[in-house]
């Protein structure tokens, strides 16, 4: 069981340098979802998407983009990066959204991003 | 502003310990409360909450919501070292474009 799976884990990035994390689910989930936490922090949302070819702006979306070109995958970009976004990112998805019954969500294992 | 509140932010208890953990929240058009364990890694889903006055369980977990007073309680009786882990809370709101607002959980340490 596949579930949520990102990539990489860990990742030292130099002050302006760009990446990509890599963000796929297989369980047919509409919703998925970038938090970000840091230390003794709760979850920040970055961006969303209700489906393939639409996303949204969440709580913390400077320095960030997003695409959505297939109900799988859902890759976070950062460019330039800076040492703010020093944090652990959570790709994360759910068959719908709000508080209903399949908003369930389920997360990947995290990726350890530094920024130095 | 929507928001979800815990408290308290760390606990130290000892094993065999019963801990309540406290959340609430102002969350637009409320639908549910959403507990979650999260370890080293991932959180790991725990409960969803709906409605008011039922206690939901599992295990030595339960958990129960007071829409009236926008607050619910998470209880663990007979702590163990393996319950030390943080505790999150979120509120989800009614429709499917309504986001999910997550606290700053709580910091939970059970030792021997």
């Amino acid at each position: 069981n596949a579930g949520v799976t990102q990539t990489p884990k860990f990742r030292i990035l130099k002050i302006g340098q760009s990446m990509t994390l890599q963000c796929t689910q297989d369980m047919n989930h509409n919703y998925m979802y970038w938090y970000r936490q840091d230390p003794g922090m709760g979850l920040k949302l970055i961006y969303y998407s209700v489906g393939a070819g639409i996303t949204d702006k969440g709580e913390v979306p400077n320095g960030y983009n997003v695409s959505r070109s297939t109900t799988e995958d859902f890759p976070l970009r950062l460019e330039l990066a800076a040492p703010s976004q020093t944090s652990v990112y959570f790709c994360a998805s759910s068959y719908s959204g709000g508080g209903g019954r399949g908003n369930t969500i389920y997360f990947g294992e995290g990726s350890w991003l530094t920024v130095v | 502003e929507d928001k979800v509140v815990q408290s308290p932010l760390s606990l130290v208890v000892h094993e065999g310990d019963t801990v309540t953990l406290n959340c609430s929240y102002e969350v637009t058009n409320f639908r549910s409360l959403l507990w979650y364990k999260q370890e080293k890694k991932a959180p790991t889903f725990l409960f969803m909450l709906t409605s008011s006055g039922i206690e939901k369980k599992s295990g030595r977990l339960s958990s129960i919501l007071d829409k009236k007073e926008l607050f619910s309680i998470l209880n663990i009786t007979a702590t163990q070292t393996g319950d030390s882990a943080v505790y999150l809370c979120a509120g989800g709101g009614q429709t499917s474009y309504d986001k999910v607002i997550f606290g700053p959980g709580t910091s939970l340490s059970v030792i021997p």
